[in-house]
């Protein structure tokens, strides 16, 4: 089955600058990379997703990137604000099998 | 609310009682998953849902776990003698199959202690 693994496991980076978290996956078939914010206290939220079709995706502060090839994909956040303090989560999943792998997290402090 | 709703949020019960937990998904959601979190993991998928039928378990499912989901609308998510190995966050997600947009959303979970 699909492995996905996640680093760094923690990250401090001050405010304003950018964080950046690598995920790798094991199962070739996979095609869709949703990243998921996760709060204290609080259920996972999407923030950005990607598909196996495209190599780059933005929205706003957030970027995500896919290497099919290599199967790494990251999530770039610019501009760090303390809000953005939170444990990020990947996953990665097979349309057939239709159920989300995750990573075990990322826990991001910005420090104001 | 329109969002995924679960009940109770928190639950502490002795080793050994049963105890059962309440996923309400998004109205026209037909697909619902239940996973499992512990303290600093990722959740880990147990089982999911297309309309009322149950569809996949995982070996993380013991016999002692159980989870339905009669006509198709809510879920419940049943442990029998729990043990402190169960202590986690269990959270639902649901989602709409056939949509271009595959994404899942959470509950804000149910997190149980077992003393």
């Amino acid at each position: 089955g699909e492995n996905v693994e996640q680093h760094p496991s923690t990250l401090s980076v001050q405010e304003g600058d950018s964080a950046v978290i690598k995920c790798t996956y094991s199962d070739s078939a996979s095609n869709y990379f949703p990243w998921y914010k996760q709060e204290l206290g609080k259920g996972p939220q999407l923030i950005i997703d990607i598909r196996s079709n495209v190599g780059e995706k933005k929205d706003q502060r957030i970027a995500v990137t896919l290497n099919k090839t290599a199967k790494h994909f990251s999530l770039h956040i610019t501009e760090t604000q303390p809000e953005d303090s939170a444990v990020y989560f990947c996953a990665a999943k097979e349309t057939s099998y239709d159920k989300v792998i995750f990573g075990p997290g990322t826990s991001l402090s910005v420090i104001p | 609310d329109t969002g995924v709703s679960q009940n109770p949020r928190h639950k502490i019960t002795k080793r050994g009682q049963n105890v059962t937990f309440r996923c309400d998904p998004i109205s026209e959601h037909n697909r619902l998953y239940w996973y499992r979190q512990t303290l600093g993991q990722g959740p880990e998928f147990l089982t999911y849902f297309q309309n009322e039928a149950q569809l996949e378990k995982s070996r993380l499912l013991s016999d002692r776990f159980s989870a339905e989901r009669p006509k198709g609308s809510f879920s419940t998510l049943e442990i029998q003698r729990t043990e402190q190995g169960d202590s986690a966050m269990y959270l639902c997600a649901s989602t709409l199959l056939g949509g271009l947009d595959t994404e899942a959303f959470f509950g804000q979970g149910t997190r149980l202690t077992v003393v």
